[in-house]
């Protein structure tokens, strides 16, 4: 079975300066995809940036990058120039590729951007 | 507009007292799935299903039922409801014939069981 593992349950930082969330993770598979999502007050889930576990390159999508260490099965995000938006609780969260394609979520970790 | 849409939103109910939490997509897809969220645990899957008339249990699934008799609707049934069964739901699905790694989630059930 795999689990995901996010070990900060809170985070703040200034508005316009960069944060990165911790996220580990330990699965047998060898094919599989790594998420953030986004829960804003709203409790909707926003999707953030995915990785492909065979792609070495790490994602990024616009202020939103990812760290991926598949050795180390590691996936941390980095958020540059922080927003006020940006408050929110992030999941990090697995799904492998075949089967029941579930999302094995983490605990999360709740970002407060400060003005 | 490509959605997930689940109604209702907001329920309050009283023990033993059977509910439907009504989920439906509008993009096709062939999975869909739907999640408890509880603080300090993240979200858990309790039903899922690959297609029509195939579901199977997740992870927490007692005191739940499910059935996807149509492709697009994928209900979550109560049959007894207890307090224990108060939380977030959430209901996914993903589109497995185009093998997109995304799930489009629904906007959330907010459930009370008193």
């Amino acid at each position: 079975a795999q689990t995901v593992t996010q070990s900060q349950p809170e985070m703040s930082v200034q508005e316009a300066e960069t944060v990165t969330l911790s996220c580990t993770y330990d699965t047998s598979e060898n094919n599989y995809y790594l998420f953030w999502y986004k829960q804003p007050p709203s409790r909707q889930m926003i999707l953030v940036i995915r990785q492909e576990a065979y792609k070495q390159q790490n994602a990024t999508e616009n202020r939103f990058s990812v760290n991926f260490q598949k050795a180390a099965k590691s996936f941390s995000l980095k958020i540059s120039d922080s927003q006020l938006g940006d408050t929110a609780m992030y999941f990090c969260a697995f799904m492998k590729n075949f089967g029941n394609e579930k999302l094995t979520f983490g605990t999360g970790t709740r970002l407060t951007i400060i003005p | 507009e490509a959605q997930v849409t689940q109604n209702p939103r907001y329920l309050i109910t009283v023990t033993g007292k059977k509910l439907t939490v009504t989920c439906s997509q509008n993009m096709n897809h062939e999975y869909m799935s739907w999640y408890r969220q509880d603080p300090g645990l993240g979200l858990r899957q309790i039903y899922y299903s690959m297609n029509v008339e195939v579901t199977d249990k997740g992870d927490v699934p007692e005191g739940y039922k499910v059935s996807r008799k149509e492709k697009r609707n994928f209900p979550l049934i109560l049959e007894s409801p207890s307090p224990n069964q108060t939380s977030l739901y959430f209901c996914a699905s993903r589109d497995r014939e185009e093998r997109l790694d995304t799930q489009y989630f629904g906007p959330g059930t907010r459930l009370t069981v008193l």
